[in-house]
């Protein structure tokens, strides 16, 4: 079982749409969420990061996280054209050297 | 705005060759990180640094690799013999502090051609 599953996609939706994004992980210990934003041929950017179950918000942004599912959810209200990227998972514990786990990515297409 | 800054976007290189990759992590952060992204696949983390050590390493950084902070600004990653599998994006990454470790910023990449 991998650490961390994601769909690859392609997910596409008409712009205004809620999108919805979906992670799930097998290693109980990870502590810290994130949800990252690739652009073709571009380094990873941080959008939100958890710390707990629960969610939170920020602008269209909304991260959830469920422990005890092993689940993790990142919600767009209103989404843009802009918004097509590539969007990552990951996780990590604190182990020291904080290694980072991403998931494989899932390629959204928003369509005006 | 701070931003990770990496050197060069692209290099090519002929397998056996070394080849170091570099790095100016944003000023005032303490942890540094190199992961690779082979064309297609995930992000994979390589390597961690604090303090002028490796604080942390996967498994695919194996002897061929080693990372180097020469001075208060740079922050290399050598590839010593390089092999055709080596050809992938190779994101630098810094966060400011262990409480903050999770806002790691990457850089934009080095796409690395190994022929």
């Amino acid at each position: 079982q991998k650490e961390v599953e994601q769909d690859p996609g392609p997910l596409s939706v008409p712009e205004g749409a809620i999108v919805s994004l979906n992670c799930t992980y097998s290693n109980s210990a990870f502590q810290y969420f994130m949800w990252y934003r690739q652009y073709s041929r571009k380094g990873p950017e941080l959008l939100m990061y958890t710390y707990s179950s629960g969610n939170k918000e920020d602008g269209r942004f909304t991260a959830q996280v469920d422990k005890s599912s092993k689940y993790i959810s990142l919600f767009i209200r209103d989404s843009q054209p802009s918004d097509s990227a590539t969007y990552l998972c990951a996780m990590s514990r604190n182990t020291g050297g904080f290694k980072t786990i991403f998931g494989a990515g899932t390629r959204l297409f928003v369509k005006a | 705005e701070p931003e990770v800054t990496q050197t060069p976007s692209h290099q090519v290189t002929q397998m056996g060759q070394e080849v170091i990759l570099r790095c100016v992590p944003i000023s005032n952060h303490l942890y540094f990180y190199w992961y690779r992204q082979i064309l297609g696949q995930k992000v994979e983390f390589l390597v961690s640094f604090y303090n002028n050590e490796i604080s942390e390493k996967s498994e695919i950084f194996d002897d061929q690799f080693s990372v180097e902070r020469p001075d208060g600004s740079n922050f290399t990653l050598k590839i010593r013999s390089t092999k055709l599998e080596d050809s992938a994006m190779y994101f630098c990454a810094s966060s400011k502090t262990s409480g903050a470790q999770e806002t790691q910023y990457f850089g934009p990449g080095t796409r690395l051609l190994v022929l």
